[in-house]
């Protein structure tokens, strides 16, 4: 299976502070068709998770453009320009490119 | 509107069967995939199983021997069964839609305790 390593596996940031998590895979997560499937959720207090970013770099509709993916093949990044309270919770990284899907261990952000 | 409700009973005795119901609206099982992910306690996310589109399923293989995931179109539903449950199976379990999975169930929180 898949193994994504998160890093680091806490954050504390302030209000308006930028800051990146690191996702990286133990192989390629470029699919043959081209995409590469990897998708950052976040996992807010009690509550589901929800989809922020998919194949990447694309924003889920109605996530704020403060989020922001890059990466490629193994090493890939989340970036939130401009840290806001709602925005604390574990954010996990999660690939489908590879069967089974597999996820990162998760980075909880929160108030510094 | 795309929603997802996982139920199922809360509590569950050691060595028995699990069954969950995913029931879903706004969408078509026959359009799209849905996942069942599993939350231990306090721990992150464990994919365990599809029903894709086509009906076609596949599953975690750490999970295969006890998993069976299947549907029911016409009420537009996901079955989880699982079997020989032990204490490390308490969690919440939440089905997701889709490769993307860019729709939650609020998740179905099971205990398993005498």
């Amino acid at each position: 299976d898949v193994v994504l390593t998160q890093t680091p596996p806490t954050l504390s940031a302030t209000i308006g502070q930028s800051v990146s998590i690191s996702c990286r895979s133990s192989q390629s997560l470029l699919d043959s068709d081209g995409d590469t499937y990897l998708n950052w959720l976040l996992q807010r207090p009690g509550q589901s998770p929800q989809l922020l970013i998919y194949s990447v770099s694309n924003l889920e509709s109605g996530v704020p453009n403060r989020f922001s993916g890059s990466g490629s093949e193994t090493d890939f990044t989340l970036k939130i320009s401009g840290v806001e309270a709602e925005d604390l919770g574990v954010y996990y990284c999660m690939q489908a490119t590879h069967a089974p899907n597999t996820f990162g261990a998760g980075t909880k952000l929160e108030l510094k | 509107q795309v929603q997802l409700k996982e139920s199922g009973p809360g509590l569950v005795q050691p060595s028995q069967t699990l069954s969950l119901t995913c029931t879903v609206s706004g969408f078509s099982l026959m359009d799209y995939s849905v996942h069942w992910v599993r939350q231990p306690p306090g721990k992150g996310l464990e994919w365990m199983g599809r029903m894709k589109y086509d009906g076609d399923t596949y599953y975690n293989s750490a999970l295969k021997s006890r998993l069976s995931i299947s549907r029911d179109t016409s009420k537009s539903q996901v079955f989880l069964k699982m079997n020989s449950l032990q204490t490390e199976d308490t969690a919440i379990y939440y089905c997701t839609r889709d490769l993307l999975m860019d729709a939650w169930g609020q998740g179905a929180s099971v205990t398993v305790s005498s």
